[in-house]
């Protein structure tokens, strides 16, 4: 079965970091892009952030850029989002998701909270 | 980039069609044939239901269908149930160098 799992999520004060992980089993994420992304408390979807294959080519949101770095580790099979200089309107359920390409995400986690808030 | 704009409802009977649309720009939209849906159920991650502007992925309904004119693209549910009342969002592919965007959510109701 095909899963991914996030963790890491928490709250934060401002100006905070958090580290979030996504865990996949079930396929070999070595294979595709991948990607985050966050929905605000009764809000839309947002892309956060996505990672080719091989970790050559990162994209952001411009909401998050020098803020955000995501990278992997596809012997782990485990993607991670690094979130620096936390700010309120951070707060979201960050999911971890498989891209197959052209924006075809298949395949998402159940999310992970984070809160930011004094 | 911009979010695409969904309206923010959409209804419908049981057994009934209902249209959501989802409109972009001549940047991302308009440009690609790169459109997808997402369905979500309160409390759950989202689904995808239709990528590519049409194509439906294994295990996905028929009665979903998906198309685009000009920068406006368009989800279609035929016969309407009630398992289908949820938040569906359109996504758009925005450039090689861009993430994709998202349109703001359309919440369906299913009277």
């Amino acid at each position: 079965e095909v899963q991914l799992v996030e963790s890491g999520g928490g709250l934060v004060q401002p100006g905070g970091s958090l580290r979030l992980s996504c865990v996949a089993s079930g396929f070999s994420i070595s294979n595709d892009w991948m990607t985050w992304v966050r929905q605000a408390p009764g809000k839309g979807l947002e892309w956060v952030a996505n990672i080719k294959k091989d970790g050559s080519t990162k994209k952001y949101v411009d909401s998050v850029k020098g803020r955000f770095t995501i990278s992997r580790d596809n012997a782990k099979n485990s993607v991670y989002l690094q979130m620096d200089s936390l700010r309120g309107e951070d707060t979201a359920l960050y999911y971890c998701a498989r891209d197959l390409g052209w924006c075809r995400v298949d395949q998402w986690g159940q999310g992970t909270l984070v809160t930011v808030s004094s | 980039q911009s979010a695409l704009t969904q309206p923010p409802s959409a209804s419908g009977s049981p057994g009934q069609s209902v249209t959501i649309s989802c409109t972009g720009t001549s940047s991302d939209v308009g440009a690609y044939d790169y459109v997808s849906w997402y369905q979500q159920h309160p409390g759950k991650a989202p689904k995808l239901m239709i990528y590519e502007v049409y194509k439906r992925p294994s295990g996905v309904p028929d009665r979903f269908s998906g198309s685009k004119s000009g920068n406006t693209a368009s989800l279609t549910v035929s016969g309407l149930q009630p398992e289908d009342e949820a938040d569906y969002y359109c996504n758009s592919f925005a450039g090689i160098t861009n993430l994709g965007v998202f349109g703001g959510g359309t919440r369906l109701t299913v009277l």
